[in-house]
């Protein structure tokens, strides 16, 4: 089955720039979505269509893609982006969705 | 605004069933794309599956093929999640979400413990 590959943790000191990345075959023909989750609450869209930030979402969070290899970028990360990230895209069919594994975010 | 509100947690037995609704509201549920996903403890989001609520298709992830049915009510604007042949490998947080341009928003969670 399709899989995404993220890495497990990102550390980061407040005011750095954290990449977290997304990798999978199909992502040059899909699209990418980004969430971000804490304790005990659901998923939040940061990111949509690889690039796109929802209106709510700071302008710290940027996305772009590169092949087979999508990153979500926070600038002068905080301490309240502490948080699991998680990629999403589609198989290459379209008809299946996908989550990559997740990646805890760590603000030393 | 659209939300989405689903049923309360459930407690089963191995080998029973369970059916957590979503329930939709804020916008024509015709044109909603539902997606079931789960989160075991400590785990990350698995996507399970979902339905075109206009058409009442369904398509699933093959790991829960067999198990796994996805319908919808469309006069009671909600979509459903039945899952049978639970072990407690299915013991998780369920989550409806809307697919637009992604999964967004999301139902508040129920929690599903699968204990004898």
């Amino acid at each position: 089955s399709y899989e995404l590959t993220q890495p497990p943790s990102v550390s980061v000191s407040p005011g750095q720039t954290a990449r977290i990345t997304c990798s999978g075959d199909a992502l040059p023909k899909q699209y990418t979505s980004w969430y971000q989750q804490k304790p005990g609450q659901a998923p939040v869209m940061i990111m949509y269509k690889d690039t796109e930030r929802p209106s709510e979402i700071p302008e710290r969070f940027s996305g772009s893609s590169s092949g087979t290899t999508v990153t979500l970028t926070i600038y002068g990360v905080q301490a309240e982006d502490e948080a699991d990230y998680y990629c999403q895209s589609a198989d290459i069919t379209g008809a299946y969705r996908v989550f990559g594994g997740g990646t805890k975010l760590t603000v030393l | 605004q659209v939300q989405l509100v689903q049923s309360e947690a459930e407690v089963r037995k191995p080998g029973a069933s369970v059916t957590v609704s979503c329930k939709i509201s804020g916008h024509t549920f015709t044109t909603f794309a539902v997606h079931w996903v789960r989160q075991a403890p400590g785990q990350s989001l698995e996507w399970m599956g979902w339905i075109d609520a206009g058409e009442g298709d369904a398509k699933y992830t093959q790991k829960f093929q067999g198990r796994l049915t996805i319908t919808r009510d469309t006069s009671a604007t909600k979509v459903y999640m039945h899952l049978s042949s639970l072990t407690s490998e299915d013991t998780a947080v369920y989550y409806c979400a809307r697919e637009t341009l992604g999964f967004d928003p999301w139902g508040q969670g129920t929690l599903v413990t699968v204990s004898s």
